[in-house]
């Protein structure tokens, strides 16, 4: 049921920006929060943004969250070699009445 | 702080049932919506089911409606969820999550996680 749909992908270089799209649709993002998370390997994912843009005690400022319309991204800024993990965005779908996931996309530091 | 801790995988024949536990501690059980989210082994999260607070609602994925049923028990801090007619791709890694929202109406999303419990689906 995966109808956000982020690059399957993304990478960068230590202190690089690398940016991650989450695209959906009217009855997801473009009426409910987006959320995103961080799934490091072999751990539970974690919660990174919350409300759009709202970071959880304790999560770095070099993540940053943005949504305009049906679509939302990720930012990590100064990029560092424990940042590789999985990320996924969500988002309540009012159709659905259910939550959605999105693709995920692995981040790899070169 | 807040524990979540899944109890209750196993191997299971297709076609079979198992009901998967959740305890959970450090906050206000009784004032959190909860979800079942899983995720099949190398692939992605897949939401399962959500349940209101005070256990009223439910929703459930297309994927599992009618097969799954989550429930909660506010006195003992533990939420359920019961799974028939098992099939070979319910094989995951299964995840119990305190929604994000204090006495939320319907579910926003997930915050704290537990560690997971493995459902095997084979013959």
């Amino acid at each position: 049921q995966s109808v956000l749909t982020q690059p399957p992908s993304a990478s960068g270089t230590p202190g690089q920006r690398v940016t991650i799209s989450c695209s959906g649709s009217s009855s997801n993002i473009g009426s409910n929060y987006v959320y995103w998370y961080q799934q490091l390997p072999g751990t539970a994912p974690k919660l990174l943004i919350y409300r759009n843009n709202q970071r959880p005690s304790g999560v770095p400022d070099r993540f940053s969250g943005s949504k305009s319309g049906t679509s939302a991204s990720l930012a990590i800024s100064g990029l560092r070699s424990e940042d590789e993990a999985d990320y996924y965005c969500a988002a309540w779908d009012d159709s659905l009445s259910g939550e959605v996931f999105g693709t995920g996309t692995k981040v790899t530091v070169l | 702080q807040v524990q979540l801790v899944e109890s209750g995988g196993g191997v299971v024949q297709p076609g079979g049932s198992l009901r998967l536990s959740c305890a959970a501690s450090g906050f206000t059980f009784s004032s959190y919506g909860m979800h079942w989210v899983r995720q099949a082994p190398g692939k992605g999260l897949e939401w399962v089911a959500f349940i209101r607070y005070d256990g009223s609602n439910k929703y459930y994925a297309d994927s599992v409606k009618g097969r799954f049923t989550i429930s909660r028990d506010n006195s003992k801090n533990t939420l359920y969820l019961q799974m028939n007619s098992l099939r070979a791709e319910d094989t995951a890694v299964y995840y119990c999550a305190k929604d994000l929202s204090r006495l939320a109406a319907a579910g926003q999303a997930p915050d704290y996680w537990g560690q997971g419990t493995l459902v095997t689906v084979s013959s």
